[in-house]
This record gives structure tokens, C-alpha cells and sequence, in this order.
């Protein structure tokens, strides 16, 4: 069984910047979804994706997008970067539908944007 | 939304002894609460889950209680273990949708 996988593991921008996080699901699973963890917090829900759509959404601005495939990994997009942008990014792939499973998660990306 | 709120932020405890982490939460249709370990550098990795119609649910040394008309609930760990020091998360969903997370307790068990 092969887990979540994320890329790249670390990231330096620049504030104003765009950057493209990217994740594939554990095997097995159709769903995923997106966390922000600041230093020393829990992880902040982002957005869910299923079946290729935004299935939920959590208080972040537009500038943050997402992406899914038909294979069901992943992309996060944030736009005009910011310093408070300065995260781990956590992927979370799971199953939903007629069983749901609970959240498996990637290490992680970490972003610092300076 | 959702409020979820955690104590203690820091737990130390000798080896051997128990731990208990306590979460509350704030939407009665939340129906699912996981909790998560992260160790230092590491991807959170659930521990133990249970679902609103349970009210406890043990797995060796780990067991969570809740308590749906106070909307909270505990993670418990006995004998705790040098290895059990990390980081720990509660979280509640509503049908594994969105999952709000608390803010963390680190527990540190000394030898």
C-alpha cells in the first residue's frame, strides 16, 4: 500500500510569488484534502477535493486554489504570496462515498516565504 | 463553524504513569473525533478514533471517552512509555468532511 506523498519537502519564496504544492493520494483512497499547520498549531482546514471538485472549504481567501486529478492526486496553488503564508502544508487523502475513512497524511511541505 | 479547543498545551508525566488530554468542541453534529500523534519533523498519524454513537473505545494502552451532551472528550494514556512523548491532536468532523483540529498538547514522559 503506497501512502500520501507530497513535493517538494521544502520551498523558500518570495512574498508575491505563486507557488504549486503537490500530493497523490494513498492507494486506495479518492478523496483529499488540504491542512496549513503554523509553527506550533493544529492543522488548519484548507479545502477538500472529490470526485475532481471542491467539496468544502475552509476561512482562506481565494488566492489559495486547488486542483485534482483523475487519478486523484492533488495540487494546491497559493497566489501573491505573504509572509503569514509561512507554513507546513499538510495533504490528507481518505475515501468517502459509501464508506468514509478517516485522514491519512503526507509529511508535508514545508514554505517559507520571506 | 466548528471550535475546537484543547488542554493542557504541555503535559510531563514520569514513565509509568497516566495521561490524560482533554478536548471540547463546540457543534453538536459533529459526529467523528480522531486524535493524532505528530512527532517532531513528522506527518500527524491517527492513534484513535471514535464515532458520536460510542461513548468509549480502548486500544491497548490508549482509550478515548466522549461525552456528547458536554461535547467533549479525552485521550487516555497508561503506562505511559519514553516513546509516547510527542505532540497530540484532537480533531471533530461532521461525516468526514471538514476536520477541525485542536491546538496540540506536548507531552513529554520522563524516564
Amino acid at each position: 500500500e503506497t501512502g500520501v506523498t507530497q513535493s517538494p519537502t521544502h520551498l523558500i519564496k518570495t512574498r508575491g510569488q505563486q507557488v504549486t504544492l503537490r500530493c497523490s493520494s494513498q492507494s486506495g483512497h479518492n478523496t483529499v484534502s488540504w491542512y496549513q499547520q503554523a509553527l506550533g498549531q493544529g492543522p488548519q482546514f484548507i479545502f477538500q477535493y472529490y470526485r475532481e471538485e471542491e467539496n468544502g472549504r475552509g476561512n482562506f481567501p481565494p488566492r489559495f486554489s486547488g486542483l485534482q486529478f483523475p487519478n486523484y492526486s492533488s495540487e494546491l496553488n497559493v497566489n501573491a504570496l505573504e509572509l503569514d503564508d509561512s507554513a507546513l502544508y499538510l495533504c490528507a487523502s481518505s475515501s468517502s462515498g459509501t464508506v468514509h475513512s478517516p485522514l491519512h497524511f503526507g509529511n508535508g511541505t514545508r514554505l517559507t516565504v520571506t | 463553524g466548528e471550535n475546537v479547543e484543547q488542554h493542557p498545551s504541555t503535559l510531563s508525566v514520569q514513565e509509568g504513569d497516566s495521561a490524560v488530554i482533554k478536548c471540547t468542541y463546540s457543534d453538536s453534529a459533529s459526529n467523528y473525533f480522531p486524535w493524532y500523534k505528530q512527532e517532531l519533523g513528522k506527518r500527524p498519524q491517527l492513534i484513535i478514533d471514535i464515532r458520536s454513537n460510542v461513548g468509549e473505545k480502548k486500544d491497548q494502552r490508549i482509550a478515548v471517552t466522549l461525552n456528547k451532551t458536554a461535547k467533549h472528550f479525552s485521550l487516555h494514556i497508561t503506562e505511559t512509555q519514553p516513546e509516547d512523548s510527542a505532540v497530540y491532536f484532537c480533531a471533530a468532523s461532521m461525516n468526514f468532511n471538514k476536520f477541525y483540529f485542536g491546538s496540540g498538547t506536548k507531552l513529554n514522559v520522563k524516564p
